[in-house]
This record gives C-alpha cells, structure tokens and sequence, in this order.
C-alpha cells in the first residue's frame, strides 16, 4: 500500500465550476500538508501549506485537513481554464527532511 | 526575486555515462533538496543537503551522489545511468532543514538512451 494515495484523474470540469481534489494518507506521523500545482514541462509550485487540522483559505482555493481520517483536501472555487495543471498533494513528518507526494491529479477546466 | 535556478534545462545522454545536473537555491536558503519525478507520477525524494552536509537520502542506488557548496548551490550526480534513469530531476530549497516550505525548479529534463 502507498504512503499517500491521490485518483489520477484525469478530470475535466467547464469554467467557474468547483473542483475537489483528495489524498489519503496511512502514515500518522505526517503532521505538514502541502498542495502543489505544475503546469507541463514547469516545477511544482506551491499553492497551500498547513498543519493544523481544519480549513485554510487563500483566494479561490481552500485547503481541508481531517487528520483523523487521514484525508486532506484541496477545493477550488470559480475555476479558470488557468487553473488547467497537475495538482500534487505532499505530506510531511514533524521530524522529516523530505516530502512524500501523491502522483498527482490532472485536472482541465474547460471555456 | 529569482526563484530555484537549475541547468541544463534539457540533457540527452548514453547509458553508462556520467552526468552532473546543478541547482541555485533561492537567495538566503541553506537547504537544498533533490528529487526525481517520473513522468505521470509525483516526484521521489533524492536527497536533502543543509549547512552543506546531507542529512536525508532517499531509496536510490549509490550511483547518485551530490554535494552542497559554500554558496548553498547543489550538485546531483548520476553515474552509469540507466534507462530507467530518464526523468525530470527538480532542485528545491528551503529556509531550515525541516518543516519549512520547498521551493521547486522547473527541473532539468534527462534522457537516457
């Protein structure tokens, strides 16, 4: 079994729609959430970072971390064809040097 | 600011070669991480160097190696590579050795043929 599991996709969703994208997570020692985002041929970049359970919000994005089930979320409001990337869930431990990633979510917002 | 600066941007080489990719960390970070993505999976930790010693290695054979330099600048080297050695390879940085948020490149783009 995977550390973390993130579905695939691939997912495709029409313009201003809400998006929600998951990862599962068995190792409780993982206390850091990370979302990334990476558009083709570019780096992750770094859109959420958390660590408490609960919501965070920043702009049209909103990150959800339920510790006890070992679930976070990462929801998108008013999607953009902008938003058209890869989303990445990352996780690490509180005495960690290295992140530990999902595989990642397709994800297409269509005009 | 300039972000996490890697290069080459792109690199063909033949399987048993050598190859050295390198990375400048974002201005004032002292650590410097490496990882490998494959393509349609999310990217695998390599190594993580800080104060210019390695203080994590992840489950990769002893053909890769790196340094960190006075400058906090990296170093990922590869030898005898494999096929299956073909991947992106991102340089990320960060302000402390843990718990601190990774800053990636766009990566250097290795085939192996």
């Amino acid at each position: 079994q995977k550390e973390v599991e993130q579905d695939p996709g691939p997912l495709s969703v029409p313009e201003g729609a809400i998006v929600s994208l998951n990862c599962t997570y068995s190792n409780s020692a993982f206390q850091y959430f990370m979302w990334y985002r990476q558009y083709s041929r570019k780096g992750p970049e770094l859109l959420m970072y958390t660590y408490s359970s609960g919501n965070k919000e920043d702009g049209r994005f909103t990150a959800q971390v339920d510790k006890s089930s070992k679930y976070i979320s990462l929801f998108i409001r008013d999607s953009q064809p902008s938003d058209s990337a890869t989303y990445l869930c990352a996780l690490e431990e509180t005495s960690g040097s290295r992140l530990t990633f999902g595989e990642g979510t397709q994800l297409t917002v269509n005009p | 600011d300039a972000g996490v600066t890697q290069s080459p941007t792109h690199l063909i080489k033949t399987r048993g070669q050598q190859v050295t990719l390198r990375c400048s960390p974002i201005s004032g970070h002292k650590s410097v991480s490496w990882y490998q993505q494959v393509l349609g999976q999310g990217p695998q930790f390599i190594f993580q160097y800080y104060e210019k010693e390695e203080r994590g290695r992840g489950n990769f054979p002893d053909r890769f190696s790196a340094r960190q330099f006075p400058n906090y600048s990296s170093e990922l080297n590869v030898n005898a590579l494999l096929l299956g050695d073909s991947a992106l390879y991102l340089c990320a940085s960060s302000l402390d050795r843990n718990n601190s948020p990774l800053h990636f490149g766009n990566g250097t783009r290795l085939t192996v043929t």
